[in-house]
């Protein structure tokens, strides 16, 4: 059975950083792109970027809108997929969904980041 | 980047009712979309894929088609599990965009 489970989202200031971890299981985690995705409160997803799976070199591709800030990295020893995400603001609020693929095909159940004073 | 215009943004349905969301892409796609169911409180599902696939576990009251540069998700025969909001995304071009999503209601 695919699992994904996010950990790491929380309340943070504005201007500060937060790292957030996906564990995979359940499938043979190098051979899959990866994905982050976004979803404020009461909207519409927003795709932040992908990295992508072994016989692609771990290569990743990221939104403009968060290219600089956040990064996605991750530990094939272990399965975990990561977001670190530096200057966060307060539109960066959203629920963090790990997905499994480079259009998702499986999402975690998502972890709040929620930046506010 | 692509834009996904997704309509209608909101409906209600009578249960066995057929129903037609479509989401027009700014540019060519090339059937490069899928469709997202999502309940309250818990992460989008993936239904359809490259445009017309059905994903693993979807009922085939569900399917998907094309039309020029417009893509639909039809529901046959609606039930009340079916209610949502429903979200296309293109993944032809980075980054990937959403539609604005769907609410389905029961009438």
């Amino acid at each position: 059975e695919v699992k994904l489970l996010e950990s790491g989202g929380g309340l943070v200031q504005p201007g500060g950083s937060l790292r957030l971890s996906c564990a995979a299981s359940g499938f043979t985690f190098t051979d899959f792109y990866m994905s982050w995705i976004r979803q404020p409160p009461g909207k519409a997803p927003e795709w932040l970027g992908v990295i992508r799976n072994k016989a692609n070199g771990y290569t990743t591709e990221y939104n403009p809108s968060v290219k600089g800030r956040f990064t996605i990295s991750r530990d094939n020893t272990q399965n975990i997929l990561y977001l670190q995400m530096n200057t966060l603001r307060a539109e960066d609020t959203a629920i963090y969904y790990c997905a499994r693929g480079g259009y998702p095909s499986y999402w975690g159940q998502g972890t709040l980041v929620t930046v506010s004073s | 980047d692509i834009q996904m215009t997704q309509s209608p943004s909101s409906i209600s349905v009578s249960l066995g009712d057929r129903f037609t969301i479509t989401c027009r892409a700014s540019q060519d796609i090339g059937n490069y979309l899928s469709w997202y169911q999502q309940k309250p409180e818990k992460s989008p599902k993936l239904m359809i894929y490259r445009a017309t696939n059905l994903e693993d576990g979807v009922p085939s009251r569900f399917s998907g088609s094309r039309s020029g540069s417009d893509y639909s998700l039809t529901i046959n025969s609606l039930e009340s599990e079916d209610t949502g909001i429903y979200f296309c995304l293109q993944h032809k071009q980075y980054p990937y965009t959403f539609g604005a999503g769907t609410k389905l209601e029961l009438k």
